[in-house]
């Protein structure tokens, strides 16, 4: 079973729509959250950090689900610039304390107009 | 602010040849990482630095792979010899401590493999 798991899409959103994807994980000593954005042929780049109490970056809202050890991502009024792969980050603490970024497969968002 | 500085952008080499990939991390960061992503999938640790020690090279096939951070700053990573499943996309990213902290990626080098 992989650490991180995401549903690879594409997810296909007419502009102005709302898209919504989650990613599981499996490691419950899991700290700390986040969802990376991945252009074709580009570097990850920060997306947001995942809180506990959920959080919100404009367009773009978190959520953490700790119980049932998911985060998810909701698009609001997608733009066509939306259309990447969001990559779904966690951060394992391991036993030596320094920590182990395991990255998701990706999710593919493809937003048409 | 610079960013993460890798060379060479692309890479092309027949299999059993060697190959190496340099990363500037950003200026203060104590933490630089390898990744490598296979097209469709991921980024997958190969190994990870704190200053120029290594605190991670568990998924680095140290038979054919090796990396190196003199001085805690800039790093190689070589591979000697390559095998035509060693294409992929190799990312240097750095982040200003070991937990917690977001990471930034250089944009990375893609390794064909012939």
């Amino acid at each position: 079973r992989k650490e991180v798991e995401q549903d690879p899409g594409p997810f296909n959103v007419p502009e102005g729509a709302t898209v919504a994807f989650n990613c599981t994980y499996s490691n419950s000593a899991s700290q700390s959250f986040f969802w990376y954005r991945q252009d074709c042929r580009k570097e990850p780049k920060l997306l947001m950090s995942v809180y506990s109490s959920g959080n919100e970056d404009g367009r773009f809202t978190a959520q953490l689900n700790r119980a049932s050890q998911y985060i998810s991502l909701l698009i609001r009024d997608s733009k066509l610039s939306d259309s990447a792969t969001y990559l779904c980050v966690v951060n394992e603490r391991t036993t030596d304390s320094w920590g182990k970024f395991q990255f998701g497969a990706g999710t593919q968002v493809v937003v048409t107009p | 602010e610079a960013g993460v500085a890798q060379s060479p952008r692309y890479k092309i080499i027949e299999k059993r040849q060697s190959v190496a990939f340099w990363c500037n991390p950003i200026s203060g960061h104590a933490t630089l990482y390898w990744y490598q992503q296979i097209l469709g999938q991921g980024p997958k640790l190969l190994i990870q630095f704190q200053n120029n020690g290594v605190v991670d090279d568990s998924q680095l096939p140290k038979d054919r792979f090796s990396a190196e951070r003199l001085k805690g700053v800039d790093s190689t990573l070589k591979i000697q010899p390559a095998k035509l499943e060693d294409s992929a996309v190799y990312l240097c990213a750095s982040s200003l401590r070991e937990v917690n902290e977001k990471l930034f990626f250089g944009s990375g080098t893609q390794l064909s493999v012939l």
